[in-house]
């Protein structure tokens, strides 16, 4: 069975004091790692597909990575506006529905 | 962009109501999905549909049947609602050959 599980639970960092949220997974034949924002009372909005170890992506400040084990999502130089939970998902074998991580709860204080 | 909506984003029903959901996507994707989400229990697949007229069992289907009668929309019904079925319901659709989903707005359910 596929599992995943992101570190820590909640992270409280100051505005601009860099940090990173850990993805890390157990599955047989990994199709996709994702990474969604999610907002108090909204659906979760769509950040990063990773598809193979060593890929990684950019948008503004954030920088998702995957490895075999794990993925990271680098927030560098946060601002207030990051705050909120950020989702790890993943697909695996044939199956096309995503088994998501209990997220982790970013605070980010001016 | 793609655009997932939701019927409703709060809702209040009694206990034993009839319950309906609908979500509608306008990027003719193929894929649909409803989930719930649960402090604690984090995303849960309820069902999702591969095709018109197609369903498939998510981890968690009792108490729900779901109905996709055209592309675009996809409906989730609670045939009788109990106090356990509180809560945030989410719709995602996603292209085929892609498993990026693109998630609604939530519908936030309160059966009393």
């Amino acid at each position: 069975e596929d599992q995943v599980t992101q570190s820590p639970e909640a992270l409280r960092l100051q505005e601009g004091e860099s940090s990173s949220l850990n993805c890390s997974y157990t599955v047989s034949g990994l199709r996709g790692l994702f990474w969604y924002r999610q907002d108090p009372g909204k659906g979760p909005e769509f950040l990063f597909t990773l598809y193979s170890a060593g890929e990684e992506k950019e948008k503004e400040r954030l920088k998702a990575t995957l490895t075999k084990k794990e993925s990271f999502l680098h927030i560098t130089a946060p601002k207030p506006e990051d705050s909120a939970t950020y989702l790890c998902a993943l697909t695996s074998g044939s199956a096309r529905q995503l088994t998501f991580g209990s997220g982790t709860q970013l605070t980010v204080l001016p | 962009d793609v655009k997932v909506t939701q019927s409703s984003r709060y809702l209040v029903k009694r206990t034993g109501e009839k319950v309906f959901l609908e979500c509608v996507q306008d990027m003719d994707h193929e894929n649909m999905f409803w989930y719930r989400q649960d402090p604690g229990l984090g995303l849960r697949l309820i069902y999702f549909s591969y095709d018109v007229k197609m369903k498939e069992k998510g981890d968690i289907p009792e108490g729900y049947s779901v109905s996709r009668e055209k592309k675009e929309r996809f409906s989730l019904i609670l045939e009788s609602a109990s106090t356990n079925q509180t809560s945030m319901y989410l719709c995602a659709s996603s292209l085929v050959g892609t498993e990026t989903q693109y998630f609604g707005p939530g519908t936030r359910l309160l059966v009393l």
